[in-house]
């Protein structure tokens, strides 16, 4: 059972470029979510989705799209990566919202030069 | 945005010592606790849920407590060892869908 797969596990990219972490879980669970993680700071809700077809934004979604067209996808998209980018994003997933336990994949170290 | 706030931010203790630290959240608008236990290089891994006043779990040498009229969990680990060593994540569920986690604590157990 895989659980939460990130890829890739590490990015540098220039000023202006964009690209896509992928997330895919294999536990059929309708909540996915997107959070960084910053020095000093707790991991923070950059996007999150309650099923398939359905996202919203969480505490910091300027600079970034998800969309959610299957169960098992989350991609989360960089549209024209800034510096303040830089951060490791993690994917997680749960069952059934937040009175579930959510279950985290293995982070992406992501750089902008 | 509601805050977490977690006390200390880092401890040291020695191998067999017993432990705890705080996770303090706005008690109004509240529906579950979540404690995490993130290792170096890992990913966090879950330890607790709990939605209920007077809530305590436990799992192992680890343990939990939640009081939601006055906003704070504990974490308590008893006879720390060195594989305790972790940052101690915890997150607060004000909606049906977020979770706002605090900035952790980090321990070090010293054999």
């Amino acid at each position: 059972n895989a659980g939460v797969t990130q890829t890739p596990k590490f990015q540098v990219l220039k000023t202006g470029q964009s690209m896509t972490l992928q997330c895919a879980q294999d536990m059929n669970h309708e909540y996915m979510s997107w959070y960084r993680q910053d020095p000093g700071m707790g991991l923070r809700l950059i996007h999150y989705s309650v099923g398939a077809g359905i996202t919203d934004q969480g505490e910091v979604p300027n600079g970034y799209n998800v969309s959610r067209s299957t169960t098992e996808d989350f991609p989360l998209r960089l549209l024209s990566a800034a510096p303040s980018q830089t951060s490791v994003y993690f994917c997680a997933s749960s069952e059934q919202g937040y009175y579930t336990e959510a279950f985290f994949g293995q982070g992406t170290r992501l750089t902008v030069v | 945005i509601l805050n977490v706030e977690q006390s200390p931010q880092s401890l040291h203790v020695q191998e067999g010592d017993s432990t705890n630290f705080t996770c303090s959240f706005p008690s109004s608008n509240f529906y579950a606790l979540h404690w995490y236990r993130w290792e170096t290089a890992k990913s966090p891994e879950a330890l607790f849920v709990m939605t209920l006043n007077g809530d305590e779990k436990k799992k192992g040498r680890i343990s939990a407590t939640l009081n939601t009229k006055e906003g704070y969990s504990y974490l308590y680990i008893k006879g720390s060892q060195p594989e305790d060593s972790a940052t101690y994540l915890c997150a607060s569920v004000f909606s049906a869908r977020q979770l706002t986690f605090g900035s952790g604590t980090q321990l070090t157990v010293l054999p």
